[in-house]
């Protein structure tokens, strides 16, 4: 099966860059979608297409999506941001979307 | 704007069938492209999709829980229903139903969630 790989936790100061990876075998040739998911809430999407953000989602949140990772990159980080972030992919040999462990990202 | 709502029961035994109902609200389920997909996440853990069904009733199924999952559609109500036979106390978590477009790739994302509905599985 295809497995999604991302660190448990990152942390980052305020005002600071925070940066997550996904990492998957040729996970460059396909499209990976991000999401937030903040404590007893729902996911919601903050990058698809590996670098496309929402309306509604800040400039401070970009993707990008090379060879074997893909990272989600969070500028002038907000105490707001801390949440758990999860990647996503279509995996056509399994016939099945998949997604990553989850990173929990910690705003010191 | 598309929003969406699960619901179902809290609490299922083991071996019992789970049924879980998505309310679509603010558009129509028969438009062409739309699907709604079914996840969810164990306390703790990562998410897992489970099922999608699309406006031309196309359905998809994770292929590890497919011979325990079935979806449907009411669209007359607005509705998509999950059920999940054999229910083990490993099937507890939130579950979650998106909204997502077809896509010829598939390369699809999920977008809005519903709130979740937390279902525990115990005898």
């Amino acid at each position: 099966s295809y497995v999604l790989t991302q660190s448990p936790s990152v942390s980052a100061a305020p005002g600071q860059t925070a940066r997550i990876t996904c990492g998957g075998n040729n996970i460059g040739s396909g499209s990976v979608h991000w999401y937030q998911q903040k404590p007893g809430q729902a996911p919601v999407l903050v990058v698809y297409d590996d670098s496309d953000r929402p309306s509604e989602i800040p400039e401070r949140f970009s993707g990008s999506n090379s060879g074997n990772t893909a990272t989600l990159t969070i500028t002038r980080v907000e105490a707001g941001d801390e949440a758990d972030y999860f990647c996503q992919v279509w995996h056509s040999s399994g016939d099945r979307w998949v997604f990553g462990g989850g990173t929990r990202l910690t705003v010191l | 704007q598309i929003t969406l709502k699960e619901s179902g029961p809290t609490l299922v035994k083991p071996t019992q069938t789970l049924t879980l109902t998505c309310t679509v609200s603010g558009s129509s389920l028969s438009t062409r492209g739309r699907g709604l997909a079914w996840l969810r996440q164990p306390p703790g853990k990562a998410l897992e999709w489970l099922a999608l069904i699309y406006w031309n009733d196309d359905k998809r199924y994770s292929p590890s829980l497919k011979s325990r999952l079935t979806i449907t559609q009411d669209t007359s109500k607005n509705q998509v229903v999950l059920t999940v036979t054999n229910i083990d106390p490993a099937d507890t978590g939130t579950y979650y139903c998106a909204h997502t477009w077809w896509r010829q790739s598939a390369y699809n994302w999920f977008d809005p969630w519903g709130q979740g509905t937390l279902v525990t599985v115990s005898s």
